[in-house]
C-alpha cells in the first residue's frame, strides 16, 4: 500500500515568493495533518482536516499560509509572501480517524533565500 | 511552551545491548503517546504507542512503558542494532489521537 505522497521534496525560493506544497493521503484516510518541523525541533500542528472541513488551524499563520482539501483527499498547503524564518520541513500526514495513528509522508524541506 | 520533553539529546549505545530512551510530558490531560523514528531527509515513522490506560506496551524489540504519575514513559529497544540508528520522537495527545505534542527528539547511535 503506497504511503503519503508529498511533493516537492525540497524547495528553494527567495523571500516574499509565493511557495505550495501538495500532499496526497494513505488511501481511504479521512484525517489530515500538515505540521511544520524547524531545525533541532520536533514536529508542531499547523492544521488538521477532517475530510474537506479544517477542524483546527488554530496553529496556522493566516495572514501568509492557507490550505486547502477540496475534494476530501488530497491538499495544498500555501505560503505567500514567504519570510525567511520559513525555512523548515513541511510534513504531511494521514490517519483514518481523528483518533487514530498518523502516519507522516517524508516532508517538503524548504528554504527562503 | 514544551509539553513533551526529552532531555537526552543524544544516545549511544553497543549493539547488542538495551537502548533506553526516555520521556517526560507535563500536560495531565494526555492520555495518548507514541514513539516515531525518523532517518535523515524522511518523514517519521510510527514505532509503537500506548494509551493511557495501560502501563506497558511490547511490540518485538521494542517496549514503552508509561508512568503516569511521574508524566514519564520510555522506550526500550533490545537487543539494539545499528539499523536502529536515527532521531526518536516521543509524542503525545489528549483526546486519543488529535494534534500530536511532539518532543525534541533523541538521536541513537548504535555502535557494532
Amino acid at each position: 500500500e503506497a504511503g503519503v505522497v508529498q511533493s516537492p521534496r525540497y524547495k528553494i525560493i527567495e523571500k516574499k515568493q509565493p511557495v505550495a506544497f501538495w500532499c496526497n493521503p494513505i488511501s481511504g484516510h479521512n484525517t489530515l495533518y500538515w505540521y511544520r518541523q524547524n531545525l533541532g525541533q520536533g514536529p508542531e500542528l499547523l492544521i488538521r482536516y477532517e475530510n474537506e472541513e479544517a477542524v483546527d488551524d488554530s496553529q496556522l499563520p493566516k495572514d501568509r499560509f492557507s490550505a486547502e482539501r477540496l475534494k476530501g483527499v488530497d491538499s495544498t498547503l500555501k505560503i505567500q509572501p514567504a519570510e525567511l524564518g520559513d525555512s523548515a520541513v513541511y510534513l504531511c500526514a494521514s490517519s483514518l480517524g481523528g483518533a487514530e495513528t498518523q502516519y507522516f509522508g517524508p516532508g517538503t524541506r524548504l528554504l527562503v533565500l | 511552551d514544551q509539553q513533551v520533553k526529552q532531555n537526552s539529546p543524544s544516545l549511544s549505545v553497543q549493539e547488542g545491548r538495551i537502548s533506553i530512551l526516555n520521556c517526560d510530558y507535563t500536560n495531565s490531560m494526555f492520555d495518548y503517546f507514541l514513539w516515531y523514528k525518523k532517518y535523515p531527509a524522511e518523514g517519521p515513522t510510527f514505532l509503537i504507542s500506548i494509551s493511557s490506560i495501560k502501563d506497558k506496551n511490547e511490540d518485538g524489540r521494542f517496549t514503552v512503558f508509561l508512568n503516569k504519575s511521574a508524566k514519564h514513559l520510555s522506550l526500550h529497544i533490545v537487543p539494539s542494532q545499528p539499523g536502529d540508528s536515527a532521531v526518536y520522537f516521543c509524542a503525545a495527545s489528549a483526546n486519543s489521537g488529535y494534534a500530536l505534542n511532539f518532543g525534541k527528539g533523541t538521536s541513537l547511535l548504535v555502535t557494532p
